[in-house]
């Protein structure tokens, strides 16, 4: 299985501020046929449903603030949300879709300074 | 607009059987391939299982495989979860959700609680 882990587990940032999430899985989920990375990362908010915020490690889901963006190819990969504002406060996944299993990282809580 | 509606969980005792269902409205259901992931309380996600549109590839997570059976209709546009022996730790919340590679849309999910 592939071993996704992410770090930090929480992260306290000042409004307005950076936020990084880092993703890293134990084998490369880059797919040589298209040339994409086979990663995606999702928001949690409490009591609701992941939703997806972006796919193929750096294409973005329609209607997600353009402050959001993933970045990082192979095996090691980044969510940043480069201005934080309250809505954000929520639990991050990042995700392989590469192989079966699909797996999960085991989540970034966000949470405002 | 999409809509996933998970339904048919509650409480079961250790061994029992449950069948979860999920109504999906707003896209081209046998386009899309459909997978069941569950989070336990105050947990992470678990991805369980994936069929695709018609139903010619399926997977299984080990920790369901041989207990839990997907299927779908795609005349009722619902996808399925049979799940057999259950144990207290498939206890979670279990959700739906539509693939083409990552998965695009979720329901709300559905709570099931495996106890005596």
């Amino acid at each position: 299985d592939i071993v996704m882990t992410q770090s930090p587990d929480s992260l306290v940032v000042s409004l307005g501020e950076r936020a990084t999430i880092n993703c890293k899985s134990s084998q490369s989920v880059l797919y040589s046929s298209n040339n994409k990375n086979h990663l995606a990362w999702y928001q949690q908010k409490p009591g609701q449903p992941p939703k997806l915020l972006i796919s193929w490690a750096s294409t973005r889901e329609s209607g997600v603030p353009d402050r959001f963006s993933g970045s990082g190819s192979g095996t090691d990969f980044t969510l940043t949300i480069s201005s934080l504002q309250a809505e954000d406060v929520a639990v991050y996944y990042c995700q392989q879709y590469h192989a079966i299993p699909r797996t999960f990282g085991r989540g970034t809580r966000v949470e405002i300074k | 607009e999409v809509h996933l509606v998970a339904s048919g969980g509650g409480l079961v005792q250790p061994g029992g059987s449950l069948r979860l269902s999920c109504a999906v409205s707003g896209l081209t259901f046998s386009s899309y391939s459909m997978n069941w992931v569950r989070q336990s309380p105050g947990k992470g996600l678990e991805w369980l299982s994936y069929i695709t549109g018609y139903s010619d590839a399926i997977h299984y997570a080990d920790s369901v495989k041989g207990r839990f059976s997907i299927s779908r209709d795609n005349a009722k546009n619902s996808l399925y979860l049979q799940m057999n022996n259950l144990r207290a730790e498939d206890s979670a919340v279990y959700y739906c959700a539509s693939s083409n590679a990552s998965l695009d849309h979720w329901g709300q999910g559905t709570l099931v609680t495996v106890s005596s």
